[in-house]
């Protein structure tokens, strides 16, 4: 079955514009997560989504947010874009019930703030 | 705590050699484990998990090891291969979707 799949691969913007990434989590899966990767921080945890309810938020500022439609497919957006904000942007679906299940990650989002 | 990345801590081994990557964790009241494993331009692939109610467990040529009384996991890979060579992580489920990882480890495997 299909994997979690993310687009673009590859985006470049300017400092003040506006971003919006997309994630197709695997299919059956209702749980999308949303981490940033970058070299100094490492992998850290923006928000989560399931059923269309954020249920967890990371520590980052209003810039980042997010949604998730009926067929979980999941968006997040950046505002106000700065030179901070360049990183890889990962999604991970999971089924979201019962007892834990893992996390299935997508290949990201490069993006770069010029 | 949060991850960290400056400074990935690395592992060379030689093809064949048992491989012993190492992970603290920082929060006690986690359930749950994974290692992931991150090749380059691509996002982390699912290795094993653990729940808090097992200290062992083991996969196909991977074997994670849970120590809850330090806070400690180790993954444990057998006859190491090329193609093993990545940035590993270890993460910790905390609540609902959020994973803490940790800070990642190299593993260079030598032909």
């Amino acid at each position: 079955k299909a994997g979690v799949t993310q687009t673009p691969r590859y985006l470049i913007k300017t400092r003040g514009q506006q971003v919006t990434l997309s994630c197709s989590p695997i299919s059956g899966h209702r749980s999308v997560s949303w981490y940033q990767q970058t070299p100094g921080q490492g992998l850290q945890f923006l928000f989560e989504y399931f059923s269309e309810t954020q249920r967890n938020k990371g520590n980052f500022p209003g810039r980042f947010s997010g949604r998730q439609f009926s067929n979980s497919r999941s968006e997040m957006n950046v505002s106000t874009l700065e030179l901070g904000d360049s990183a890889l942007y990962l999604c991970a679906s999971s089924r979201g019930t019962g007892d834990n299940q893992p996390q299935h990650f997508g290949d990201g989002t490069r993006l770069s703030i010029l | 705590g949060e991850s960290v990345g400056l400074h990935l801590p690395t592992l060379s081994v030689q093809e064949g050699d048992n491989s012993i990557i190492n992970c603290a964790y920082s929060n006690s009241a986690s359930d749950y484990f994974i290692w992931y494993k991150q090749e380059s331009g691509k996002g982390p692939q699912f290795i094993i998990d653990i729940r808090s109610n097992m200290d062992k467990r083991q996969g196909q040529r991977v074997t994670v090891l849970l120590n809850k009384t330090v806070k400690h996991l180790s993954l444990q890979i057998a006859a190491t291969q090329p193609g093993d060579s990545a940035v590993y992580f270890c993460a910790e489920n905390m609540n609902y979707g959020k994973l803490t990882f940790g800070q990642g480890t190299i593993l260079t495997v030598h032909p």
